[in-house]
């Protein structure tokens, strides 16, 4: 099936800095949601946006919804020990049919 | 909050054995899917399901099967489990309303065939 092209893969940081990831999508999303993973448990949702353009945060995460609606981004400033995992972008398209497209993911890592 | 909860964390079955995986979610969700999740491969939709006994097949169904018989519950069932079936299986459910497109996830159950 289609995917999202989220990049980057994998993330080596110091804490404190701040982290930003992306997806893009070759056709228009309606939906964008970020998803965070942590090792052996099911992804946990972060933000949604339904909107063109919509900003939106949640504490030190902020995601965006590209005003091409062809993309989305997710912001972590400050970044703490705890922010450890996957982060996984998903959205829908008018031909999803309440399924969801996922990216690959990009595994945050922060060195010692 | 919405709660899903799948039956085991951890599961271990031999080759050729019938398993079973159950999900339950208690949000009076009609969407429910069932996920496998490999390094490097990402989430990959088996089944989804959006009305009781209703099922659709997703990206990768086969060697697997799927029942709900009940609105709160989604049943993967492996018919002859078989070791590349080794993996993490991740169910979600999910509102039909516009607008409210979110999937809520269980823990996940990591299955070993051997």
């Amino acid at each position: 099936g289609q995917q999202l092209n989220q990049s980057p893969q994998s993330m080596f940081i110091q804490e404190g800095e701040d982290v930003s990831m992306n997806c893009t999508s070759s056709s228009i999303f309606n939906t964008w949601l970020w998803y965070k993973q942590d090792p052996g448990e099911g992804p946990v949702l972060l933000i949604a946006l339904y909107k063109a353009g919509e900003l939106t945060s949640n504490g030190r995460l902020t995601a965006q919804f590209g005003i091409t609606r062809k993309d989305s981004f997710l912001n972590i400033s400050a970044s703490i020990p705890s922010d450890v995992g996957i982060y996984f972008c998903a959205g829908q398209n008018l031909d999803s049919n309440y399924q969801l497209i996922w990216g690959a993911g990009t595994k945050l890592i922060i060195k010692p | 909050d919405v709660k899903v909860t799948q039956s085991s964390r951890y599961l271990v079955k031999r080759t050729g054995e019938k398993v079973f995986l159950e999900c339950v979610q208690d949000m009076d969700h009609e969407n429910m899917f069932w996920y496998r999740q490999d390094p490097g491969l990402g989430l990959r939709l088996i089944y989804f399901s959006y009305d009781v006994k209703m099922k659709e097949k997703g990206d990768i169904p086969e060697g697997y099967s799927v029942s709900r018989e009940k609105k709160e519950r989604f049943s993967l069932i492996l018919e002859s489990a078989s070791t590349n079936q080794t993996s993490m299986y991740l169910c979600a459910s999910s509102f039909q309303a516009a607008g409210s497109d979110e999937q809520y996830f269980g823990p996940g159950t990591r299955l070993t065939v051997t």
